[in-house]
């Protein structure tokens, strides 16, 4: 099993920068996925770490450090439509399955 | 187009029924997943499957049940044994290798009146 922790929530202004946080204890560490779900709808990736480091994809960028159990989603410019869940998801394997296991999500507030 | 496609969008149980909810993937996916979400909640894993004829529970598997007779097909029941199955269902497919992102279908809504 494992454990994820993410905040609940957190409130940032159109245009600003933001960093949402995610820690993790598993066993079989694979990589570390990051989703974003608008209310109703199914999650969306947004980014994928195995490796220590910084990804980077346009406005958004992924930071992983496996030996602290850690990673950050980085969100620039933000834009209104950013308002969402963002959910942080490890990948675990164990006797040759894989699962996917999620936090239960950061809710995202961007005001004018 | 290749996708999860997942049916009905909206369902309505009656308590001490069982449903089942459709999951059909054209992606020749091997693995498939079934998640159910809560508000203001994250998704919990309920059953998985890596190949045909074989599945695995996940974290909430109990009151459910899962079949895997076609790569293309995981349909997932919810029986009357589930007290509190009012919830968001997500199922999803992936290539069983790490790294791989996985897809979601659309999800379906369930509502027990």
């Amino acid at each position: 099993g494992q454990n994820i922790d993410q905040p609940t929530e957190m409130t940032a202004t159109e245009g600003a920068i933001v960093q949402i946080n995610c820690t993790y204890q598993t066993s079989g560490f694979n990589g570390l996925f990051w989703y974003q779900q608008h209310a109703g709808e199914a999650p969306t990736f947004l980014s994928y770490n195995v490796l220590d480091g910084l990804e980077e994809k346009g406005r958004f960028s992924s930071f992983l450090s496996r030996s602290k159990g850690y990673s950050y989603l980085l969100l620039k410019e933000l834009q209104m439509k950013d308002s969402a869940s963002y959910l942080c998801a490890v990948v675990e394997g164990n006797s040759g399955y894989s699962t996917l296991t999620f936090g239960k999500g950061t809710m995202l507030l961007v005001s004018p | 187009d290749g996708g999860i496609t997942q049916s009905p969008k909206y369902l309505f149980r009656k308590e001490g029924q069982n449903v089942t909810l459709s999951c059909e993937q054209n992606l020749n996916h091997d693995a498939m997943y079934w998640y159910r979400q809560d508000p203001g909640q994250g998704l919990r894993l309920i059953y998985y499957s890596q190949i045909v004829n074989d599945f695995q529970k996940g974290d909430i598997a109990e009151g459910y049940s899962v079949s895997r007779e076609k790569k293309e097909s995981f349909p997932l029941t919810v029986t009357s044994a589930q007290k509190n199955p009012t919830a968001f269902y997500l199922c999803a497919s992936s290539i069983w290798t790490s790294g791989n992102t996985i897809y979601f279908g659309e999800g379906s809504w369930l509502t027990v009146v």
